[in-house]
């Protein structure tokens, strides 16, 4: 079936240490978002790519970093610079510009010790 | 992007209507309204959108305001499993990026 395969799905780190979450999608589209949520908030956006080796920052992107060498991925590091990056990550994907209609994995939730 | 309010939590009885408001009074002409949910740890889920027109799918119907300040997202016949955040979210159709804001919770009681 198609959809947005999102990895780990929880996953626990040390202080300063680098994390990178996997985002893979077989849907053809070309448009992937990464979203941050925070507890009792909404999706706040982190980065977005509209197509292959280009992205753009969100309203978030200070500590993290991205690539999109493929269309089907969109891997998200979230470095030591990110002083808070206990959160709940989500992955989107759109056809590229028709951005309204979001498609979205089941998350990967980050707890930083 | 145009603001939304929406109210913080909603409770709605089981087999009856829910009826989710969203203000917007700031809207363009060109931007469109859009309803996505978010079930407790998953990722939000695409529901409906529209400009001006009503819209109906098989999941909900939006009413939209003549003077377009205002929506309404009904679902008609509430269970249990519809009980999760519903994010009112206004944009233009072909922008980069949704901006999400805290949302309703709707809690669906038996």
């Amino acid at each position: 079936d198609g959809g947005i395969t999102q990895s780990p799905k929880y996953l626990f780190r040390k202080e300063g240490q680098n994390v990178t979450l996997s985002c893979e999608q077989n849907l053809n589209h070309d448009a992937m978002y990464w979203y941050r949520q925070d507890p009792g908030q909404g999706l706040r956006l982190i980065y977005y790519s509209q197509i292959v080796n280009d992205f753009q920052k969100g309203d978030i992107a200070e500590g993290y970093s991205v690539s999109r060498e493929k269309k089907e991925s969109f891997p998200l590091t979230v470095t030591s610079a990110q002083k808070n990056p206990t959160a709940f990550y989500l992955c989107a994907s759109s056809i590229s510009g028709v951005a309204g209609e979001l498609f979205f994995g089941e998350g990967s939730r980050l707890t930083v010790l | 992007d145009a603001k939304t309010t929406q109210p913080p939590s909603m409770d709605c009885a089981e087999g009856r209507a829910a009826n989710l408001p969203c203000n917007h009074s700031t809207i363009s002409g060109n931007e469109y309204v859009y309803w996505y949910r978010q079930i407790h740890s998953q990722g939000p889920q695409y529901i409906i959108h529209g400009l001006k027109n009503n819209e109906t799918n098989e999941m909900a119907s939006l009413i939209i305001t003549e003077d377009r300040k205002s929506s309404t997202l009904i679902l008609p016949h509430a269970t249990l499993r519809d009980t999760a955040v519903y994010y009112c979210i206004v944009r233009v159709e072909r922008g980069n990026k949704l901006v999400f804001g805290a949302g309703t919770i709707l809690r669906v009681k038996s």
